[in-house]
C-alpha cells in the first residue's frame, strides 16, 4: 500500500492551544493536501502545497513540507472547540491517485 | 451550487445483491474518485476517472465498475457484493491543472452494510 501516516493517531488539547499533527508518506509526490472530516461528514480540503513548496499558511493553519524525509506537518494555531475532527492528509503522483492518511482524531476541550 | 451530490445515504444488501451508488457533480470537473473509509484504515481509492469516457483502477478496485458517460455523473456498481465490502463509500471530484488533480470536493457519503 502506499498509503500515508498521520501521527499521533489521537490528540487531545485545551481550547486555545497549539495543534501538530505529522503526515509521512512513501513515494515521490506532485502535492500534498490536508483535510478535515467531521463525525459522520465527507472530508473537506484545508489547504495545498505542492512539492516544490516548504511552507504554506492559511489563516491559522501553517503546513510544512520536507520532501527529502517525506514528511508533512500540519498545526493549528489558537485552537477551537469547532476544530474538533479527524485531519488527514493526502497526496498526488504523476498517476493521478490520491494516497491518503490513516488520519489523526483531534479533540479541543473547551 | 449543489456541489457532490451522492444516493443513498444508507443501505443495506444481502449477500449476493448488485447495486449502484449513484455520484453527481455540478462544478465541471475533469476529475472524479470513489473512495472506501472503514476504521482505521483512512481513505482507499477505488476507480477514478479524468474525464468522460475514461476510467482507471485505484488501490482496491476488485468488486467493483464504473463508468464515466458524462462529466456530470460518476456510478459505482457492486457487481455481487460481500461483507468486506460493508464500509462507507464518498465520491468525490476535482479540476485539474497542468495535468495533475486539484483539491477535492467530496460527497456526504454512504454508508453500505451487507449481511
Amino acid at each position: 500500500s502506499q498509503q500515508g501516516e498521520e501521527d499521533p493517531q489521537a490528540l487531545s488539547i485545551q481550547e486555545g492551544e497549539n495543534a501538530t499533527m505529522n503526515c509521512s508518506y512513501k513515494t515521490s509526490i506532485n502535492n500534498l493536501q490536508w483535510y478535515r472530516q467531521n463525525s459522520g461528514r465527507g472530508l473537506v480540503h484545508l489547504i495545498l502545497i505542492r512539492s516544490n513548496e516548504r511552507e504554506k499558511h492559511s489563516g491559522r493553519l501553517r503546513v510544512t513540507l520536507d520532501t527529502s524525509k517525506k514528511s508533512s506537518s500540519l498545526l493549528i494555531t489558537a485552537s477551537r472547540a469547532a476544530d474538533t475532527a479527524s485531519y488527514f492528509c493526502a497526496t498526488t503522483n504523476t498517476g493521478n491517485q490520491f494516497y491518503f492518511g490513516t488520519g489523526t482524531s483531534l479533540t479541543v476541550i473547551p | 451550487n449543489a456541489g457532490v451530490t451522492q444516493t443513498p445515504k444508507f443501505q443495506v444488501l444481502k449477500t449476493g445483491q448488485s447495486m449502484t451508488l449513484q455520484c453527481a457533480q455540478d462544478m465541471n470537473h475533469e476529475y472524479m474518485s470513489w473512495y472506501r473509509q472503514d476504521p482505521g484504515m483512512g481513505l482507499r481509492l477505488i476507480h477514478y476517472s479524468v474525464g468522460a469516457g475514461i476510467t482507471d483502477q485505484g488501490e482496491v478496485p476488485n468488486g467493483y465498475n464504473v463508468s464515466r458517460s458524462t462529466t456530470e455523473d460518476f456510478p459505482l456498481r457492486l457487481l455481487s457484493a460481500a461483507p468486506s465490502q460493508t464500509s462507507v463509500y464518498f465520491c468525490a471530484s476535482s479540476g485539474r491543472g497542468q495535468g495533475f488533480p486539484y483539491e477535492q470536493y467530496f460527497g456526504p457519503g454512504t454508508r453500505l452494510t451487507v449481511t
